[in-house]
């Protein structure tokens, strides 16, 4: 069975600092990767999606890369804005396009103005 | 474009009664999935649907049951509400089939439900 692990639970941090999110899963058969932001009392939207036969993708300031070999992700935020504080979860995809997404727990970034 | 819409937003019920969760999109998206989440415990799968006309359990099925009523809407069911399903439901879909499998999966905005 997959099990998706977010490390560490939770992050302050100032203002402008770079910072890295860490996600590792225990199977490494899997299709996509897929980092998520979630807002208090919001749903989820999707940030990052690395397939399998990729290493990295980069959207503005955020950068996520995906080892397979090790179970490994991690999602790079450059010069953090207040803005930027939210739980960020990453999800990791089976063997398959259409089998479930299996989600880690996330982590709750604060960025202090 | 209102992508996938939950409704209601918040629900309480009291024990044994039982209600339905209803989720549409209108991204023409073949696979929808319900999870729930809960405090410390993250997003756990509870049904989903890979394409209309099939359902398939999730990690935490019971309790509920669904229904792909056509290719646009997945609705969720509580028989007998209990206590252990006060949590946050969202329901999400994806492109899925042969060409829509590495998409991202977009969500609703959720159903906050309580049971007492």
């Amino acid at each position: 069975k997959q099990e998706v692990t977010q490390i560490p639970a939770a992050l302050s941090v100032p203002e402008g600092e770079n910072l890295v999110l860490n996600c590792s899963f225990t199977d490494s058969a899997i299709y996509n990767l897929q980092w998520f932001r979630q807002d208090p009392g919001k749903g989820l939207t999707s940030l990052l999606l690395i397939q399998s036969s990729q290493r990295e993708q980069t959207s503005g300031r955020l950068n996520a890369s995906l080892d397979k070999s090790s179970g490994r992700s991690t999602l790079y935020i450059a010069a953090s804005q207040p803005g930027d504080s939210a739980t960020y979860l990453c999800a990791v995809g089976g063997n398959s396009g259409n089998t479930p997404l299996v989600f880690g727990k996330g982590t709750r970034l604060s960025v202090i103005a | 474009n209102a992508g996938v819409t939950q409704t209601p937003k918040f629900q309480v019920l009291k024990t044994g009664q039982s209600m339905t969760l209803q989720c549409a999109q209108d991204m023409n998206h073949n696979s929808m999935y319900w999870y729930r989440q809960d405090p410390g415990m993250g997003l756990r799968l509870i049904y989903y649907s890979a394409s209309e006309g099939t359902t398939d359990k999730g990690e935490v099925p019971n309790g509920y049951n669904v229904s792909r009523l056509n290719k646009r809407e997945f609705s969720l069911r509580l028989e007998s509400a209990a206590p252990s399903q006060t949590s946050v439901y969202f329901c999400a879909s994806i492109p899925g089939g042969a060409r829509g499998q590495n998409s991202p999966l977009h969500f609703g905005n959720g159903t906050r439900l309580t049971v007492t």
